[in-house]
């Protein structure tokens, strides 16, 4: 199985500074078919995840363009340029190009 | 708008089976998989398995083989997941989610507690 490392694993942010999270795949996650399938979600508190980034750095639909994804290969990472109060929870990076499709451990992102 | 609604929470005894729903709305069922992926309390997600409701060709998490199996039920557009000879450690929260490039949206979740 793939191992997706997320570092960091908790992550305190003031509001208006930008925030960054690696995600590190234990092999490469470009496809056959060319494209990358790396995800990011959020899971808000007590809520259900949410899908933010998809292949690597499109954004899905009504996420804050403070939100990038960037990276390939076996590298990738996620940016919030300007964090808010609004974006605490936990973000995941997700593989999909090989399976099981398989998750990071977690970055928990809270307000100083 | 699009959405998946899961059944209701659950308590097991070990050993016991359970079976979670998950209808869908708001879109072509068939033209998207629908992915199981479970959380246990205060951990991070675990893909469990997917399925298409176009073929019914499932693919399930090699630690799970032999205990899950995933089904579907075009004529109300939904998507079921039974899980057998349950025990502790599969106490968690089960999402099912659609997978259309992307896990999006996800069920609200159903918690399984599994209690002798």
């Amino acid at each position: 199985d793939i191992v997706m490392t997320q570092t960091p694993l908790s992550l305190s942010v003031t509001p208006g500074q930008p925030a960054s999270i690696s995600c590190k795949s234990s092999q490469s996650l470009l496809h056959s078919d060319g494209k990358t399938y790396l995800y990011w979600y959020l899971q808000k508190p007590g809520q259900s995840p949410q899908l933010l980034i998809y292949e690597v750095s499109s954004r899905f639909s009504g996420v804050s363009d403070r939100f990038s994804g960037s990276g390939s290969g076996t590298d990738f990472t996620l940016k919030i340029s300007r964090v808010e109060a609004e974006d605490v929870g936990v973000y995941y990076c997700m593989q999909g190009t090989h399976l099981p499709h398989t998750f990071g451990q977690g970055t928990k992102l809270e307000i100083k | 708008q699009v959405q998946l609604v899961q059944s209701g929470a659950e308590v097991k005894k070990p050993g016991a089976s359970v079976k979670v729903s998950c209808e869908a709305s708001g879109y072509t069922f068939t033209s998207c998989g629908i992915s199981w992926v479970r959380q246990a309390p205060g951990q991070g997600l675990e893909w469990m398995g997917w399925i298409s409701p176009y073929n019914g060709n499932t693919n399930y998490a090699q630690k799970l083989q032999g205990r899950v199996t995933m089904t579907i039920d075009t004529s109300t557009s939904t998507a079921y997941m039974e899980l057998r000879s349950l025990r502790s450690d599969d106490t968690a929260v089960y999402y099912c989610a659609r997978d259309g490039g992307g896990y999006e949206p996800w069920g609200q979740g159903t918690l399984v507690t599994v209690s002798s």
